[in-house]
């Protein structure tokens, strides 16, 4: 069974900040991807990383994704309170395994001013 | 722009009781997923379904029952609600195993008691 997991769970961090959010996953997978969870809410898609090597940026967030080591990470740049939510990296395994998408149990930001 | 669309938002039941959530997507998204998301726990995949009359097992399918006999449909049924299914459930839909990014429903919070 895929395993995924985040580290830190919980994150408080001062506005101005930098910090990276990591996920990593126990089998071959080179499609990951990041969503953000507000409280009560949906979840909304950030980053869609989809072969090793793979940067994408919006605004104060940059995704990465290092298949070889199984391992993306969440960076975070100059954190302000807007940023304040749950994410969740999810792997899928591909089409062998019925397209199923393994989630991390979620990083905890609280973005303090 | 309707998107992902669940029904109920809310439901209590007892014990023993039975429901249906209904998911339902106008993207014409050929796979659907029907999640669940525990505190401390993520979201982990109950059932899934790869087209229209195709359904799928997840990680934990026991004590639900799926059906897909509309593409733009995906029914999670609960025969016999537990204390233990508890949870807020998720649905989401994608276009294809090639990207993969999931559209997910605002979610639909059930109550054992």
């Amino acid at each position: 069974e895929l395993k995924v997991e985040q580290n830190p769970l919980f994150l408080s961090m001062q506005e101005g900040k930098n910090y990276t959010i990591y996920c990593n996953y126990s089998t071959t997978s080179d499609r990951l991807y990041w969503y953000r969870q507000d409280p009560g809410k949906s979840l909304e898609s950030l980053f869609v990383l989809l072969s090793n090597g793979a940067v994408k940026q919006e605004g104060r967030l940059m995704a990465s994704l290092d298949t070889k080591a199984r391992l993306s990470t969440l960076h975070i740049t100059a954190a302000v309170h807007d940023l304040s939510a749950t994410y969740f990296c999810a792997v899928d395994p591909g089409r062998n395994t019925g397209n199923q998408f393994y989630f991390g149990t979620g990083t905890s930001l609280t973005v303090i001013p | 722009n309707a998107g992902v669309t669940q029904t109920p938002k809310f439901r209590v039941l007892k014990t023993g009781q039975s429901m249906t959530l209904l998911c339902a997507q106008d993207m014409n998204h050929e796979y659907m997923y029907w999640y669940r998301q525990d505190p401390g726990m993520g979201l982990r995949l109950i059932h899934y379904s790869v087209g229209e009359g195709t359904t799928a097992k997840g990680e934990v399918p026991d004590g639900y029952n799926v059906s897909r006999l509309k593409k733009q449909n995906f029914l999670l049924g609960l025969e016999s609600a537990a204390p233990s299914q508890t949870s807020v459930y998720f649905c989401a839909s994608s276009y294809s195993f090639l990207t993969g990014e999931l559209f997910f429903g605002e979610g639909s919070r059930l109550t054992v008691l």
